[in-house]
Parts: C-alpha cells; sequence; structure tokens
C-alpha cells in the first residue's frame, strides 16, 4: 500500500513506562507532521519534519516527548515516563513538495496510560 | 479564545437531506482552508481546500469560505448514510504548513 502507516495501533503502557511510537509516510514525501488527537477533539499538532530536519517543536507539551527522522523517511515519536494524561491518538501525516496543505494521515496509535 | 471554533454536534439527519457544517476562525492572517473527513477509528482524510473567499465544489461538496465574516462553510448534498463519520474543519496561514483543526463535528445520516 502507498499510503503512511504506523505501528503499533495500540499501545497499552503503565505510568512511567517509555513508549515509541512509528510512523513511515508516504515515499518520497518531505513533510511530516505528528499529530494528537484525544477523544472528542481535533488533531493537535505536536511537531513538523522537513526532510531530517525538525523545523518545528512548539506543539510538543513537555520535554518527555521528543521525536526524530534520522534518514529524512520514517519517524519515531517517542514519549518518556508516560502520564495518565498522555492517553490520546497518535496520528502521523505527511505531505509533497507540490503538495501543499494536503496531508495525508495515517489510522494513528492509540495509546492507553494505566 | 479558540483560534478555531466549531459546533461538535452531533447531528442527525434523514437520508437525502442537506448538511451545513461550519466553523469560525478568529486570525485573519490564515489563508488556507480545508475540510477532513474522519471515520471511526481512521485517520482523517482531506475533503477540500481553499485559499479564497467563495465556493468550491466537488460532486456533492461545496465548501464555502467568507474571509471578512471569518466564517467557513461545508455543504453536503444528497447525503448518504456512507457520509456519516465526524467533519474537521482545519486552517492554516499558508507557507510552512501547520494546520490547527476545530473540534470536529459527527455527522450521522440516517437511512
Amino acid at each position: 500500500g502507498a499510503g503512511v502507516s504506523q505501528s503499533p495501533r495500540y499501545k497499552v503502557a503503565k505510568r512511567g513506562q517509555d513508549v515509541a511510537l512509528r510512523c513511515d509516510p508516504i515515499s518520497g514525501h518531505v513533510s511530516l507532521f505528528w499529530y494528537q488527537q484525544a477523544l472528542g477533539q481535533g488533531p493537535e499538532f505536536l511537531t513538523y519534519f522537513q526532510n531530517e530536519a525538525q523545523l518545528d517543536k512548539s506543539g510538543l507539551p513537555s520535554d518527555r516527548f521528543f521525536a526524530e527522522r534520522p534518514e529524512g523517511s520514517v519517524s519515531t515519536l517517542k514519549i518518556q515516563r508516560t502520564q495518565q494524561e498522555d492517553s490520546a491518538v497518535y496520528l502521523c501525516a505527511s505531505s509533497g513538495p507540490d503538495g501543499l496543505h494536503e496531508q495525508y494521515f495515517g489510522p494513528g496509535t492509540r495509546l492507553t496510560v494505566t | 479564545q479558540k483560534e478555531v471554533e466549531q459546533d461538535p454536534g452531533p447531528l442527525s439527519v434523514p437520508e437525502g437531506a442537506i448538511v451545513s457544517l461550519n466553523c469560525t476562525y478568529s486570525n485573519s492572517a490564515f489563508q488556507y482552508f480545508m475540510w477532513y473527513r474522519q471515520y471511526s477509528r481512521k485517520g482523517p482524510e482531506l475533503l477540500m481546500y481553499t485559499y479564497s473567499s467563495g465556493n468550491k465544489e466537488d460532486g456533492r461538496f461545496t465548501a464555502q469560505v467568507d474571509k471578512s465574516s471569518k466564517y467557513i462553510s461545508l455543504f453536503i448534498r444528497d447525503s448518504q448514510p456512507s457520509d456519516s463519520a465526524t467533519y474537521l474543519c482545519a486552517i492554516t496561514p499558508g507557507g510552512y504548513q501547520k494546520v490547527t483543526f476545530g473540534t470536529g463535528t459527527k455527522l450521522q445520516v440516517i437511512p
């Protein structure tokens, strides 16, 4: 398939555990975004990469959140010492150089912190 | 005040009805306006985007932007049960593509 894929689809973590969420964007897409979507809310921007450069991380809620895209393709969002308020769906989206604002979203990873 | 406001619904209509979904925004710097559809447990998918005031039509969907009132709308004609989903408006200043989403309106089309 040519779409954005994310893994795992579901993750249950105990409070205090570290988690890593993976995003495989559409091949050739230079821009990659992470969003957090709480239940009943719209996606909230977390961070943005252009190729391997993280150009905006203003939406990351705390220094427990860290994202990387070392080779400009696959990206990982890491959350350290998870808290209950981190429970949400984490969405990844990518867009191509000519795609303007046409962001293609993955299915998301549903994180539940117990 | 949130940058974009959207009535969360839910909105329930009979099949074949015309649906009107709306958002307001606060910052006149926003130049690009999008509507996304999100089915349960799926990621959002882009329906339409526009960057100018006026109407843009695509099949049964019409996006309308009124920059003077900071008001955007999505109309769905001849609504179908398969249109049942959450509809998210989204706005961005343009250039660098940070997008701000509304809370989403949950729509149910009843056969």
